[in-house]
């Protein structure tokens, strides 16, 4: 199985800055034939159930906002929210879709500073 | 809009059984590969399994630690996806969502259902 691993287990920003987030996994989720990474983020507020935000490592899902970017490429991969806003406290997944069974990272909760 | 409906859960013993249910609306649920998610309480997501569209195989794929325990199924025919759960253990205490998830990438999630194992 891969194993995914996230770096930090929480974070305090404020508002306007940056957010760094960053997911490894343990085995490249690189698929060479189409040169897509099989990696996800997903964004979970208190009481909801997570919401796709990245997919393919940097493809916004439709209506995100593009203060979220995600790049990386083979078994390290970073989500960033450029300028934090208060709707952004929450916390987040990054998710390999390489191979069943498709794992989760632990999480990174970001909070207000 | 794509809407994902969870029903079934609720408190059952260790070792008893529980079917979940997922009543899916706004898509073309025969073309979907479905999965479900799970979230233990003040912890993290965990994936449990899933089941190709019949075009795909309809076949399914399971976690380790339900394998053999839990069995995922579908019917086309009442756009419903399912999640049968036996031989319970407390450590399945979770919210389970039912998911769309295309070749394992989720794109839409229910609202979820508490599924509680203990005595």
């Amino acid at each position: 199985d891969i194993v995914m691993t996230q770096s930090p287990d929480s974070l305090g920003v404020s508002l306007g800055e940056r957010a760094t987030i960053n997911c490894k996994s343990s085995q490249s989720v690189l698929y060479s034939s189409n040169n897509n990474n099989y990696l996800a983020w997903y964004q979970q507020k208190p009481g909801q159930p997570p919401k796709l935000l990245i997919y393919w490592a940097s493809t916004r899902e439709s209506g995100v906002p593009d203060r979220f970017s995600g790049s990386g490429s083979g078994t390290d991969f970073t989500l960033t929210i450029s300028s934090l806003q208060a709707e952004d406290v929450a916390v987040y997944y990054c998710q390999q879709y390489y191979s069943s069974p498709f794992t989760f990272g632990p999480g990174t909760k970001v909070d207000l500073k | 809009e794509v809407q994902l409906v969870e029903s079934g859960g609720g408190l059952v013993k260790p070792g008893g059984s529980l079917r979940l249910s997922c009543a899916a609306s706004g898509f073309t649920f025969t073309d979907a590969w479905m999965s479900w998610v799970r979230q233990a309480p003040g912890k993290g997501l965990e994936w449990v399994g899933r089941i190709k569209s019949k075009a795909g195989g309809g076949t399914t794929d399971y976690a380790a630690p339900v394998k053999g325990r839990f069995t995922i199924s579908r019917d086309d025919s009442k756009n419903t996806l399912y999640l049968q759960m036996n031989s319970l253990k407390t450590e399945d205490t979770a919210v389970y969502y039912c998911t769309r998830a295309a070749a394992g990438l989720v794109d839409y999630w229910g609202q979820g259902t508490l599924v509680t194992v203990s005595s």
